[in-house]
């Protein structure tokens, strides 16, 4: 079946603008992640999605970035006034669950490079 | 807080060599353990984990890694390497309670296997 897709593949965006990264996550997945992988670096901890829900945020950086699941499936992050420091690959996941030791599937990242 | 150290950012190798990536963990309560494998221009993939039971762990192309809860290691072995082991391998953990299923990554080792 259909792994997780995100879309676009790559962002070029200027300083100060506002961006949304989407992710299709798995049918049939109820847990839903996004982390951020900066380069020469593991994959970092954003927010996960447990339904709807946002279950934890702890990970987001600072108020500009925000990310949603209205109904359960799709996600879209969004970040606001984008500086430098905010390219990276940013990956997304889903889970048949959100409870630890079930695998997460990723799929292929969003390249975003604030000039 | 946890926290995961990948010891080698880098482990060049000739093929048909044993090769040890080093994984030590830092956590204040009980964790599941993973091991992550990137291939190059491919997403995140799950190579094992440990979640319960017996303490060495298997993946289908021969990789291994024992966990040991007193040294806090998830070193990852293979007695025999192939180029197309040629990638990059992240160690994670995440929480056994009510934490959700995030993952805490290591910075990441490089192998590289030389003919």
């Amino acid at each position: 079946g259909a792994g997780v897709s995100q879309t676009p593949s790559n962002k070029v965006t200027e300083k100060g603008k506002y961006v949304e990264l989407r992710c299709d996550p798995i049918s049939g997945h109820t847990a839903l992640y996004w982390y951020r992988q900066s380069l020469g670096q593991g994959p970092e901890f954003l927010i996960y999605f447990q339904g709807t829900g946002a279950a934890d945020d702890s990970g987001l950086p600072n108020d500009r970035f925000f990310a949603v699941r209205p109904e359960g499936s799709v996600s879209t992050l969004k970040i606001q006034r984008t500086e430098r420091g905010d390219s990276a690959v940013y990956l997304c996941a889903s889970s048949l669950d959100s409870r630890g030791g079930y695998e997460q599937y990723f799929g292929p990242g969003t390249r975003l490079t604030v000039t | 807080a946890q926290s995961v150290t990948q010891l080698d950012s880098q482990v060049p190798v000739f093929e048909e060599a044993p090769v040890e990536l080093r994984c030590n963990y830092s956590s204040s309560v009980s964790v599941y353990l993973f091991w992550y494998v990137q291939y190059p221009n491919q997403g995140l993939q799950l190579l094992l984990k440990y979640l319960s039971g017996s303490t060495l762990v298997e993946s289908i192309n021969g990789f291994e890694a024992e966990f040991n809860k007193s040294q806090t290691s998830f070193h990852l072995r293979k007695p025999s390497v192939h180029i197309s082991d040629t990638a990059e391998y992240f160690c994670a953990v995440s929480d056994r309670g009510n934490q959700g299923g995030k993952l805490i990554f290591g910075q990441g080792t490089e192998l590289s296997v030389k003919p």
